[in-house]
């Protein structure tokens, strides 16, 4: 069975582009969380879907980070005018239950390097 | 802030011994805890998780929890050097899962 598709795997942006990261979650998985992961950092949150609407975006470090899930599957994190300190995997979760308790299941991420 | 803390390591077994991960965290109402594994450059993957306090067994990994504590451990028998990877701790609250920053684990053959 497929599990959580990301793409693309690797980005690389010049300071200032704009740069959109789609995730595919499991069939029929009702949450999707996204990440940021910095290296040799565990995983941190940026934003939670409960379906098609954005229940929790408390975890997005600024406003030049965005996120939708228009029809409740696929989603896309957009980042506008990149900064360097945006360089990280960004790692997308899905999970069967509502609300974060259950298991998540990851995604391969897409490493992003702003120049 | 809820507080995820692990010893980030190295820590280093040799082959065969018991390896043992510790992690503690801040929030009292946090409700399950997971350990994932991740390898270098891929991405986390499920262990196991536990929701009550006591041991759980799943072959050779066993997730110990103290709930009075704050105290989640995950002891892997018979280490492998295929188990060379960081093991990640996660505590969830029912909304949103926290992560600790992961023990490096090297199982020396």
């Amino acid at each position: 069975g497929a599990g959580v598709s990301q793409s693309p795997r690797y980005k690389v942006a010049k300071r200032g582009q704009d740069v959109a990261l789609r995730c595919d979650p499991i069939s029929g998985h009702v949450s999707l969380f996204w990440y940021q992961q910095a290296l040799g950092q565990g995983p941190e949150f940026l934003t939670y879907f409960q379906n098609e609407a954005q229940l929790d975006k408390s975890g997005l470090p600024s406003d030049r980070f965005f996120a939708e899930r228009p029809e409740g599957s696929v989603s896309t994190l957009k980042i506008q005018r990149t900064q360097q300190e945006d360089s990280a995997v960004y790692l997308c979760a899905s999970s069967s239950t509502s609300g974060g308790a259950g298991t998540q299941y990851f995604g391969p991420g897409t490493r992003l390097t702003v120049l | 802030q809820k507080e995820v803390e692990q010893n980030s390591g190295p820590l280093s077994v040799p082959e065969g011994a018991i390896a043992s991960l510790n992690c503690t965290y801040s929030d009292r109402g946090s409700q399950s805890f997971f350990w994932y594994r991740q390898y270098s450059g891929k991405s986390p993957e499920l262990i196991m998780f536990i929701y009550s306090n006591g041991d759980k067994e799943d072959g050779r990994f066993t997730a110990q929890l103290n709930k009075a504590s704050q105290y989640v451990s995950l002891l892997i028998r018979d280490s492998q050097p295929s188990d060379s990877a960081t093991y990640l701790c996660a505590v969830n609250d029912g909304q949103n899962f926290v992560f600790g920053p992961g023990t490096r684990l090297s199982v020396l053959p």
